[in-house]
């Protein structure tokens, strides 16, 4: 079975401060990795996705993550933080074959602070 | 294209009562899915449709929740008798053949 990680429930970080938020992916099968971002009372919006092809992903609003096969991880990064930022960040994963259904970690709460 | 609309946005019942919620989804999309997310939580899969045919249940949807999606068009999710371990978000999404694409959600809170 496949299954997501998330191990920061919380990330505070002052502005313009650099973020890494962390995912890790269990899984025996290829997949397919996302990062999305849910701001309070509203439905989840894409940052960013691996398919496939380079390993190193830019999303929106100054965004990246890297594909690590080996680590089995997907972290999110972003060189300067702004307020706008603060949200709950989930990671997910859905097999590369079947539904496509999302595996979503338990999400990661960013509070970036003035 | 104005994306995935969920109704209603709020819904607060008595337990026991019945609720219905609506999801309409990008008119091209073919795939169609309901997730529900509790407080502190990931959305977990409850169930996914391609077209109207209802392809796959979460065990988390016990015989007290029904599904629907007549036409291919719009879906209906029913939880009959509610419960409080019924609260939570309710989220639609839908897809094509690439990422799927969330509405706002329907929060429950049943009291």
């Amino acid at each position: 079975a496949q299954s997501v990680t998330q191990l920061d429930s919380q990330v505070p970080v002052f502005e313009e401060a650099p973020v890494e938020l962390r995912c890790n992916y269990s899984s025996s099968v290829s997949v397919y990795l996302f990062w999305y971002v849910q701001y309070p009372n509203q439905g989840l919006q894409l940052l960013l996705k691996y398919l496939s092809g380079s390993t190193l992903v830019k999303g929106i609003n100054g965004f990246e993550a890297e594909f690590n096969k080996s680590q089995t991880s997907f972290h999110l990064r972003k060189p300067s933080v702004h307020i706008s930022d603060t949200a709950e960040y989930f990671c997910a994963v859905i097999l590369a074959s079947g539904t496509y259904k999302y595996i979503f970690g338990t999400g990661t709460r960013l509070k970036v602070l003035a | 294209d104005t994306g995935v609309s969920q109704n209603p946005r709020h819904k607060i019942t008595k337990r026991g009562q019945n609720v219905t919620f609506r999801c309409d989804p990008i008119s091209e999309h073919n795939r169609l899915y309901w997730y529900r997310q509790t407080l502190g939580q990931g959305p977990e899969f409850l169930t996914y449709f391609q077209n109207e045919a209802q392809l796959e249940k979460s065990r988390l949807l016990s015989d007290r929740f029904s599904a629907e999606r007549p036409k291919g068009s719009f879906s209906t999710l029913e939880i009959q008798r509610t419960e409080q371990g019924d609260s939570a978000m309710y989220l639609c999404a839908s897809s094509g053949r690439g990422e799927q694409f969330f509405g706002p959600g329907t929060r429950l809170t049943v009291l």
